[in-house]
């Protein structure tokens, strides 16, 4: 049973162009929402996070947007820089359970 | 401090054989997790300890794995008799209490090969 999903496996984007990385959930009991990146050989790191009782957040080059009534949020980042590429990962959590689970990635690629 | 710490970060071993990783979490982190990451999917959680007591255990964990957190410090996983199937990366990560949306602090993992 995948609570959350990430349907595009990779997602290659021109160097200065917004790249949209999405990822659906489907239990409505989670509190908040992660985006984890993660290079080869590296464990993943903490990008953005956003609680379920906001719709936005943002970061710099970075914004979540989380749309509760479709389970859906998205990661935007803009302008999209060579350094950005590698596999993000959205997580959710639910308070009293403790752990996050996870999508199963998506691979971004940045072309210069 | 320098982060969640994983020793070895590589380990082949043949089938059958017992594996121990070790994790030093963050010290000032109660919450220490293990998650398990095969390629091309996402980090599956496996055990979560607070302090020194392990609250939730996956049904991914078969009765081969076993881990512990003596005096609420560092955590060892073992698994036994492994299997090709173990195969994977095993992550560490800590977390302080009442922080959920800053999520894990994680090691660089564990890869392990069972050949």
């Amino acid at each position: 049973d995948q609570q959350v999903k990430q349907n595009s496996p990779s997602l290659s984007v021109q160097e200065g162009r917004i790249s949209i990385l999405n990822c659906d959930y489907t239990n409505s009991m989670f509190d908040y929402f992660l985006w984890y990146k993660k290079y080869p050989a590296e464990g993943p790191t903490f990008l953005i996070s956003i609680s379920s009782i906001k719709d936005k957040n943002e970061d710099g080059r970075f914004t979540v947007f989380l749309n509760k009534s479709a389970k859906h949020l998205s990661l935007h980042i803009v302008p999209s820089q060579p350094g950005d590429s590698a596999v993000y990962f959205c997580a959710a959590y639910s308070s009293g359970t403790y752990k996050y689970i996870f999508g199963t990635g998506t691979r971004l690629k940045v072309l210069a | 401090d320098t982060g969640v710490s994983q020793d070895p970060r590589h380990k082949i071993t043949k089938r059958g054989q017992n594996v121990t990783f070790r994790c030093d979490p963050i010290s000032e982190h109660n919450r220490l997790y293990w998650y398990r990451q095969t390629l091309g999917q996402g980090p599956e959680f496996l055990t979560y300890f607070q302090n020194e007591a392990q609250l939730e255990k996956s049904r991914l964990l078969s009765d081969r794995f076993s881990a512990e957190r003596p005096k609420g410090s560092f955590s060892t996983l073992e698994i036994q008799r492994t299997e090709q199937g173990d195969s994977a990366m095993y992550l560490c990560a800590s977390s302080p209490p009442g922080q959920a949306g800053y999520g894990y602090t994680f090691g660089s993992g564990t890869r392990l090969t069972v050949v």
